[in-house]
């Protein structure tokens, strides 16, 4: 299948402050990436939908202006967590659309907010 | 909007034996059914999918059955082995749209 990866994959920061998580396509293009994140025995909870060279479609009840996403090019997409707070503390899992529209997930990343 | 109901969220079966998960969608536009297989701490792997257009799907002790009358789908695993126990989500999706997730599955194959 498709490889795609994830960065970093563990982070730890401070209240107030910023993360940015990376997601990458390896060995294909994407114009489509989805961010999701997940809590402790939960399912995968859809944040948005990464378009290259557009605007990313937030879900509903996800603040825009908190999740950054930039996807800049057909193989990278990046997720800011703006003023992070302890709440916001989860597992933040990219996928990646092939042109087959086959999902396949990067390693996720597990922020942790102190 | 789409919703994806899955059952049931604990399972249990003796190694061996066969084990069924069950999903319900409600968008009868979905055409994508795919079933994911996560362990912990890791990322949901692909295991099978099966398309709108396709009544049943086997891949070895894995197979996928989708009724889209009854908007019904489920895994069929037999012969567990203990590598089986993890988390298993079923999905719909529709073209190139997001993909939506049940609420998993914990399999646990008692030895």
């Amino acid at each position: 299948g498709a490889v795609v990866s994830q960065h970093p994959s563990r982070v730890i920061c401070k209240s107030g402050t910023s993360v940015k998580i990376e997601c990458r396509s390896l060995d294909f293009q994407a114009t489509t990436m989805f961010w999701y994140r997940q809590f402790p025995k939960q399912s995968l909870m859809l944040m948005a939908t990464s378009n290259e060279g557009s605007k990313a479609t937030y879900e509903q009840g996800v603040e825009k202006d908190k999740f950054l996403i930039n996807h800049a090019s057909l193989t990278l997409s990046t997720l800011t967590v703006t003023s992070a707070h302890p709440e916001d503390s989860s597992f933040y899992i990219c996928s990646a659309l092939t042109k087959d529209n086959e999902q396949f997930f990067g390693p996720g990343t597990r922020l942790t907010v102190l | 909007g789409e919703n994806v109901e899955q059952h049931p969220s604990t399972l249990s079966v003796q190694e061996g034996d066969s084990a069924v998960i069950k999903c319900t969608y409600s968008d009868s536009a979905s055409n994508y059914f795919p079933w994911y297989k996560q362990e912990l701490g890791k990322r949901p792997q692909l295991i099978i999918d099966i398309r709108s257009n396709v009544g049943e799907k086997k891949d070895q002790r894995i197979a996928v059955t989708l009724n889209k009358t009854a908007k019904h789908f489920s895994l069929h695993i037999t012969e567990t082995q203990p590598e089986d126990s993890a988390v298993y989500f079923c999905a719909a999706s529709w073209g190139t749209s997001k993909i939506i997730f049940g609420s998993g599955t914990r399999l646990s194959i008692r030895p």
